[in-house]
């Protein structure tokens, strides 16, 4: 079966502008989560989905970041107006038990 | 907040030898995971420990689990080339669905 799949792989964006991250979780998890690393560095997380239930927001680092999941499929990672401290990959998992999260390939955003 | 450290930041050495990595923290977690993460990829699970005291062995890699529940281990015996990656441990909360990943153990086994 398919693993967890994001895109696009890499994204250079200028200061200021909006970008819109995307992940596609593993079919039937129902758990979701966005984090961001660094380089070099661990994870950082940054927000939380479980099924209906309302997302946990409390990594995001500002209100330019939000995120969004449609039922159990699909989620975005928006960030308006960014910042060169934004330059970073940004991971997406999914889990469908505890303590089991399955990464995907992340994304690398870099801001100029 | 519950922080994870990890130790040592960087480790550059010799196929054959053996190596510790270490993972502390002063807050007790429900488990602990460890991933190994390669260039341009993922994290990907290496093992769960839940039980303080457990032990889990992975071929040449050996996890232990503090007694406290606070600390855990990777040991790495007769290293090779393939075991290079970040290392990462990450301690999960009593629900099981949070993890507070530590800054990672930069590995590189030379030939």
């Amino acid at each position: 079966g398919a693993g967890v799949s994001q895109s696009p792989s890499n994204k250079v964006t200028e200061k200021g502008k909006d970008v819109e991250l995307r992940c596609d979780p593993i079919s039937g998890h129902t758990a979701l989560y966005w984090y961001r690393q660094r380089l070099g560095q661990g994870l950082e997380f940054l927000i939380y989905f479980q099924g209906n239930s309302a997302p946990d927001k409390s990594g995001l680092p500002s209100d330019r970041f939000s995120a969004e999941r449609t039922g159990e499929s699909v989620s975005t990672l928006t960030i308006q107006r960014t910042q060169q401290e934004d330059s970073a990959v940004y991971l997406c998992a999914s889990s469908l038990r505890r303590y089991e999260q399955y990464f995907g390939p992340g994304t690398r955003l870099t801001v100029t | 907040t519950q922080l994870l450290e990890q130790s040592p930041q960087f480790l550059s050495i010799q196929e054959g030898e053996n190596l510790t990595v270490y993972c502390n923290s002063s807050s007790v977690f429900s488990s602990l995971q460890w991933y190994r993460q390669e260039p341009g990829e993922g994290p990907v699970l290496l093992v769960t420990v839940v039980t303080g005291g457990e032990v889990k062995k992975l071929k040449r890699l050996t996890f232990q689990f503090g007694d406290a529940r606070k600390d855990s281990s990777l040991h790495i015996t007769a290293a090779q080339p393939g075991d290079t990656g970040l290392y990462l441990c990450a301690g999960s909360n009593n629900a099981g669905n949070m993890l507070t990943f530590g800054g990672g153990t930069r590995l590189m086994v030379k030939p």
